[in-house]
């Protein structure tokens, strides 16, 4: 099972529709959750963290199931601006490398809402 | 505003050039930085996780020789590509985070192209 998976996408959705991206995590470990998106040839920026309680933010609500080691990001009336790659981001505590912890990228799900 | 600051944005060079990059946190101090490697359509890579004042330690496959990573300060980290080939034509993104656990700040990345 790879450390993070997302749904490989792409998604092609109309303006206005309600779009859901699912990710799910191997190491049960994992501290903290977040949602990134990415746009093309850019650096990739924080959408929201995601808690277990699950929490909202606008337009976007993001779950977090930790029984299932699943988590996922809803948006709702989607606009063109919504476009981009959106990340699934994993914190684990883990020596790795040496590291003491590190963020795990999913691969991203592209999103393209067309007028 | 930016919270981390990376320079240049992009690099075109010749085969066997180095090439150092800067990534700098404003307005905090990051004993820890992060570098990450992303290849078209793939995801973030972990490379190597700086840390001021010490050695750098690497991910699994990356090179500390080819790549090195300076700490010097609390608000500077440097990557140098040493002796660069074609196939390390990529986009270099650093990160920091304020605190431990919390989401990461990106640089803008830098695009390195190698000829």
């Amino acid at each position: 099972r790879k450390e993070v998976e997302q749904d490989p996408g792409p998604f092609n959705v109309p303006e206005g529709a309600t779009v859901a991206f699912n990710c799910t995590y191997s190491n049960s470990a994992s501290q903290s959750f977040f949602w990134y998106r990415q746009d093309c040839r850019k650096e990739p920026k924080l959408l929201m963290s995601v808690y277990s309680s699950g929490n909202e933010d606008g337009r976007f609500t993001a779950q977090l199931n930790r029984a299932s080691q699943y988590i996922s990001l809803l948006i709702r009336d989607s606009k063109l601006s919504d476009s981009a790659t959106y990340l699934c981001v994993v914190n684990a505590r883990w020596s790795s490398g040496g590291s003491n912890y590190k963020l795990t990228f999913g691969k991203g799900t592209l999103l393209t809402v067309n007028p | 505003g930016a919270v981390v600051s990376q320079h240049p944005s992009w690099v075109i060079c010749k085969s066997g050039t180095s090439v150092k990059i800067e990534c700098r946190s404003l307005d905090f101090q990051a004993t820890t930085m992060f570098w990450y490697r992303q290849f078209p359509k793939q995801s973030l890579m972990l490379m190597a996780t700086s840390n001021e004042g010490s050695k750098a330690t690497y991910e699994q496959g990356v090179e500390k020789d080819k790549f090195l990573i300076n700490h010097a300060s609390l608000t500077l980290s440097t990557l140098t590509v040493t002796s660069a080939h074609p196939e390390d034509s990529s986009f270099y993104i650093c990160s920091a985070s304020l605190i431990r656990d919390s989401p990461l700040h990106f640089g803008n990345g830098t695009r390195l192209t190698v000829t």
